[in-house]
């Protein structure tokens, strides 16, 4: 089994770029895909990255993701920011041996 | 695309519930179904995943033995029947389309319903 761990907070003002991070606690971050969701408050999720770094379509440019294997890392950046992108913000990547889906604890992004 | 959860409610510990996701605005036998739950002011936990033909299983291991996923593909709706409740089961559960008709290595959660609140409490 492994872990996803993001920050508890991330925050910056309006027009910036925020970057928020995934670490993968064992195994390789690239050994599978890792997804980015993104939740409002009182709303269910929504995708924003799959496959590491390909955005649904209707989903703004602004929004990339990226993995590091120098870090056994994601990152997800979101530039440009509004106050409309302050939600919470979670990382998914798949475990093999167990069959299982595994989330980041989350990230609320304030703006 | 739309998924529409039922089925939540206030149940003891030590009590059963099914909670029902009935699909609408896609073909349904093609594609795997989730559930994924979200505890009360916490993190997003995965479930359990049924592929497209119903013969393929998987569950968390917080729910192995005591949850059953199973899907009714002529009325395009997928189940989690839940026994032997405990009070950590306590969270919204939401229902989840994956994007490819069996859910692994390849793929991600691609639709969100608005999930059904699930309370165990005595």
């Amino acid at each position: 089994n492994f872990m996803l761990t993001q920050p508890h907070s991330v925050s910056d003002f309006p027009g910036r770029t925020a970057t928020i991070s995934c670490t993968r606690s064992s195994g390789s971050i690239a050994s599978t895909y890792v997804q980015w969701y993104q939740q409002r408050p009182g709303s269910a999720p929504t995708t924003l990255i799959y496959e590491n770094n390909q955005r649904p379509s209707g989903v703004p440019d602004r929004f990339s993701g990226s993995i590091d294997r120098s870090s056994n890392s994601a990152s997800l950046t979101i530039s440009g920011l509004k106050t409309d992108d302050e939600a919470d913000y979670y990382c998914q990547s798949y475990d093999i041996n167990n069959h299982a889906w595994v989330f980041g604890g989350g990230t609320k992004l304030t703006v | 695309v739309q998924l529409l959860e039922s089925g939540g409610g206030l149940v003891q510990p030590g009590g059963s519930l099914r909670v029902s996701c009935a699909a609408s605005g896609f073909t349904f036998t093609n594609y795997a179904m989730n559930w994924v739950r979200q505890a009360p002011g916490k993190g997003l936990e995965w479930v359990s995943v049924i592929r497209d033909s119903g013969d393929s299983t998987y569950y968390a291991d917080s729910v192995k033995g005591r949850f059953t996923i199973s899907r009714d593909n002529s009325k395009n709706t997928v189940y989690l029947q839940m026994n032997n409740l405990r009070v950590e089961d306590t969270a919204v559960y939401y229902c989840a389309k994956w994007s490819l008709a069996a859910a692994g290595a390849f793929g991600y959660f691609e639709y969100w319903g608005q999930g059904t609140l699930v309370t165990v409490s005595s």
